[in-house]
């Protein structure tokens, strides 16, 4: 079964410090996808970026990165110089795919906090 | 970028009123899903729909039913709430089964 484990259940942090948010994945599946997705206070899900498994080129994203290890099932997600506004639950998932119908599967998610 | 509306964003209702959260999409997507979330922030699967006239259960088992008549359209139904439906119910859509784009969410709390 496909499993994503996001350690780190909070992250507290004062405003313009680098932060890294860690995602593991479990797969058996040669071909998947792996995402994130930021949920602000208000409460929707907002995707942030998908990679495939054969693609493992960081991303950079303004202040944000992702960096994808498949020889350590890792898709990392740091914030470089971060904000108030980056204050958010952060959750890593992981595709599966299931009789054409693809599931996500979460991670339990990272309450971040950017204290001013 | 899909749009996906869900109604209502709050709801507050008795025990053994049923209710319907609507979620709807203007995207044409063929994928909807509906996820609940506790206050423990993990998102659970509780329903998914292939395209018209296709629904199955998720991960996680629900009283809640859910129908799909029409592509854009994607309701879910409690016949009978109860104190333990309280919860935020989340819907999605998705276009080729990659990324699933949310809606706001409706935060249910059942009295």
């Amino acid at each position: 079964a496909q499993k994503v484990t996001q350690a780190q259940t909070e992250i507290s942090v004062v405003e313009k410090e680098d932060v890294t948010l860690d995602c593991v994945y479990e797969t058996r599946d040669t071909t998947y996808y792996l995402f994130w997705y930021k949920q602000p206070p208000s409460g929707e899900l907002v995707f942030l970026i998908r990679r495939n498994s054969f693609d493992e080129q960081n991303e950079i994203s303004g202040r944000y990165s992702w960096n994808f290890q498949k020889s350590t099932s890792s898709f990392n997600f740091t914030i470089t110089a971060s904000q108030v506004v980056d204050s958010a639950v952060y959750f890593c998932a992981l595709s599966e795919t299931q009789a054409g119908a693809q599931k996500l599967v979460f991670g339990q998610g990272t309450r971040l906090t950017i204290n001013p | 970028e899909a749009d996906i509306y869900q109604t209502p964003r709050y709801l507050v209702i008795g025990t053994g009123k049923k209710i319907t959260l609507e979620c709807s999409q203007t995207m044409g997507h063929d994928k909807m899903y509906w996820y609940q979330q506790d206050p423990g922030m993990e998102l659970h699967l509780i329903h998914y729909s292939y395209g018209v006239n296709s629904t199955e259960k998720g991960d996680l088992s629900s009283e809640s039913t859910v129908s799909r008549i029409r592509t854009e359209h994607f309701p879910l139904t409690l016949e009978s709430a109860r104190p333990s439906h309280t919860s935020q119910y989340l819907c999605a859509s998705s276009e080729f089964g990659y990324e699933q784009y949310f809606g706001p969410g409706t935060r249910l709390t059942v009295t």
